[in-house]
């Protein structure tokens, strides 16, 4: 069974410009949690999508924005970026009988310059 | 909104030495626990988790404590090797919606010495 994937795996953008990432779920799974990761920081929790819903939104400003298509792959848009957006991102999926478990992909890492 | 305090931020141990991780929450409709290791460079992955209407869990050399009553819960690693060097990450969630979002504590950089 193929894992959550994630591309690209490093994204270098310049503040102000737009930054796309992309998430694949694993088979079955229906819901895609987004998050940013930077140093010392933890998780921190950006987006869940369900059904092609955004159902919920963490505290980030609405330039963090997404999609979820309806093969259950996800986009995560950030505009005007700023360099403390740097950080990896992570997407993560769940569904099925557990889901309460969350499985993680590799994460985009995102530097702007 | 749920808060989770995790301590310490960072743990040397030496190879064969036991490990604590330590965890606080607010909300006391949290009622799933998680503990996730990420190695360098890797993905967090799901190691133990634990319900609330469950006191403690084992699995070979991992266990996790709850104590609802002092919204607190405890990862514990015997027999501590190498190769569980990473970062762990406690979580504390409660059903919204149909999932789980967790709120996750910042981290413990575990570097086990041989």
């Amino acid at each position: 069974e193929a894992g959550v994937t994630q591309s690209p795996t490093h994204l270098i953008k310049t503040r102000g410009q737009q930054a796309t990432l992309r998430c694949s779920p694993i088979s079955g799974h229906t819901s895609v949690y987004w998050y940013q990761q930077a140093l010392g920081l933890g998780l921190q929790f950006l987006l869940w999508y369900d059904e092609g819903e955004e159902r919920n939104r963490g505290n980030f400003p609405p330039r963090f924005s997404g999609r979820q298509f309806p093969n259950y792959s996800s986009e995560l848009n950030v505009n005007a970026l700023e360099l403390e957006d740097s950080a990896l991102y992570l997407c993560a999926s769940s569904g099925g009988n557990k889901v309460h478990e969350q499985f993680f992909g590799p994460g985009t890492r995102l530097t702007v310059l | 909104g749920e808060n989770v305090e995790q301590h310490p931020s960072t743990l040397s141990v030496q190879e064969g030495d036991s490990a604590v991780i330590k965890c606080t929450y607010s909300d006391s409709a949290s009622n799933y626990f998680p503990w996730y290791k990420q190695e360098l460079g890797k993905r967090p992955q799901l190691i133990i988790d634990i319900r609330s209407n469950v006191g403690e869990k084992k699995d070979q050399r991992i266990a996790v404590t709850l104590n609802k009553t002092a919204k607190h819960f405890s990862l514990h690693i015997t027999e501590t090797q190498p190769e569980d060097s990473a970062v762990y990450f406690c979580a504390a969630s409660s059903a919204s919606g149909g999932s789980y979002i967790p709120t996750f504590g910042r981290g413990t950089s575990l570097i086990v010495h041989p």
